[in-house]
């Protein structure tokens, strides 16, 4: 079965320390993007990727960085000057732009990052 | 600054009868637009969207309307059923298949 992979699914950090949220699919999408949810907010974007070996800041970009060095994969870090990292991180992929309003994005189940 | 506005956070209808959620947006440069439904702890799914040069867009239950001028949209599911509840969040896009703007979502609980 396609789908997105996000691991872990609950994750727990001290404060000063990085951590990378993995997301994988065997989609085949090209694009790949990286949210953050907060209680009561919608859907904030941090980065995403069009293509290999490239990406772009979002709305919410600072303290966070990402690579993009093969398709299916498409890590987050989380760096000590996030300062306030705690919220539930989704990660999605599209299919080709033409067809996005035909299938959507495709979600991940999501990370839930708590700074302890 | 948030430019899709979802500003019911809840609705309750019962069983059987139409859920009605509105959207409300505040940048003209949006184009397409999307509706996803969310279970706690899981991702949004991709349930129905629209582009502008449409009004109204249907899929079995649900149908989503949009009236560009208001710059407004609304998602219509009939009838209600209890599988159905969950938090909806509409989304927008300027182009087509690039970054999309949420808003917070709607919790709709369906009563039996």
């Amino acid at each position: 079965d396609g789908g997105i992979t996000q691991s872990p699914k609950y994750l727990f950090r001290k404060e000063g320390q990085n951590v990378t949220l993995s997301c994988e699919q065997n989609l085949n999408h090209d694009a790949m993007y990286w949210y953050r949810q907060d209680p009561g907010q919608g859907l904030r974007l941090i980065y995403y990727s069009q293509i290999v070996n490239d990406f772009q800041k979002g709305d919410i970009a600072e303290g966070y960085s990402v690579s993009r060095e093969k398709k299916e994969s498409f890590p987050l870090t989380v760096t000590s000057a996030q300062k306030n990292p705690t919220a539930f991180y989704l990660c999605a992929s599209s299919i080709n732009p033409g067809q996005v309003l035909i299938y959507g994005y495709t979600f991940g189940s999501g990370t839930r990052l708590t700074v302890v | 600054d948030q430019q899709v506005k979802q500003n019911s956070p809840s609705l309750s209808v019962q069983e059987g009868r139409i859920s009605i959620l509105n959207c409300d947006y505040t940048n003209s440069m949006f184009d397409y637009f999307l509706w996803y439904k969310k279970y706690p702890a899981e991702g949004p799914t991709f349930l129905i969207s629209i582009s502008s040069i449409k009004d109204k867009n249907e899929d079995g239950r649900f149908t989503v309307f949009l009236n560009k001028s208001a710059k407004h949209l609304s998602l219509h599911i009939v009838p209600s059923q209890p599988g159905d509840s969950a938090v909806y969040f509409c989304a927008a896009s300027e182009e087509m298949g690039y970054k999309l703007s949420f808003g917070a979502g709607t919790t709709v609980t369906v009563r039996a």
